[in-house]
């Protein structure tokens, strides 16, 4: 089975930290994908990674950034949280960008900024 | 531009009965269809997926869904609903060729009931 592993399930934070969120997947997937999940809103998407050290924006990029130094590893920072960042984080990756493919995600990290 | 809609935030349905949740879909060429699953403060689990072939496509947990292109629709079934199934279900849309562009609808919340 696919494992994408988020490590911190809930964080509370205070406005102006930078905080990291860090994911992890044991499959030797290409692609990773960091999602901000919002009631009535569904899953939007903040940065996607296709390689080491190569990433693009999503659709709400703003505020966030990104680092992949290992094929593993997919960490998204915000350099400077507020509390419009309270949210749910969700990680996920896929094998190659080929559209049929299957992405898989992780169980989620609660983000609380006071 | 591609999207998805999920008409109905929430349904209800007594266990044993069957059950929908609705999926419309809009995208420009060949559309590459997915149905997740979210259990409380869980990530997203992949239930099924179309991508080409029969219309009729079977799933995890006794799920199928059934890809109708006049209709743009995928909505997801259950013959008999149990009040396991009780979730956060999504519904998500990409096109061949569309990479990492997969698009999810805001979610509809099922509640199976004794």
């Amino acid at each position: 089975d696919v494992k994408v592993t988020q490590s911190s399930r809930y964080l509370v934070k205070r406005t102006g930290e930078k905080v990291f969120l860090e994911c992890v997947q044991d499959m030797d997937h290409e692609n990773m994908f960091w999602y901000r999940q919002d009631p009535g809103l569904g899953l939007r998407l903040i940065y996607f990674s296709y390689d080491v050290k190569m990433k693009e924006k999503g659709d709400i990029p703003e505020g966030y950034s990104v680092s992949r130094e290992k094929k593993e590893r997919f960490s998204l920072i915000l350099e400077s949280a507020s509390t419009n960042q309270t949210s749910m984080y969700l990680c996920a990756s896929r094998s190659t960008a080929l559209s049929g493919n299957t992405i898989y995600f992780g169980e989620g990290s609660w983000l609380t900024v006071v | 531009a591609q999207s998805v809609a999920q008409p109905e935030d929430q349904v209800n349905v007594a266990e044993g009965n069957p059950l929908t949740v609705k999926c419309t879909y809009s995208v420009s060429g060949n559309p590459y269809l997915f149905w997740y699953v979210q259990y409380p403060n869980r990530g997203l689990q992949f239930l099924l997926k179309y991508i080409t072939g029969d219309n009729l496509v079977k799933g995890s947990y006794g799920f199928e869904a059934e890809f109708n292109k006049s209709q743009t629709s995928f909505h997801l079934k259950k013959p008999s609903a149990l009040v396991s199934d009780s979730a956060l279900y999504f519904c998500a849309v990409t096109f061949t060729g569309g990479g990492n562009k997969l698009t999810f609808g805001t979610g509809t919340q099922l509640k199976v009931e004794l």
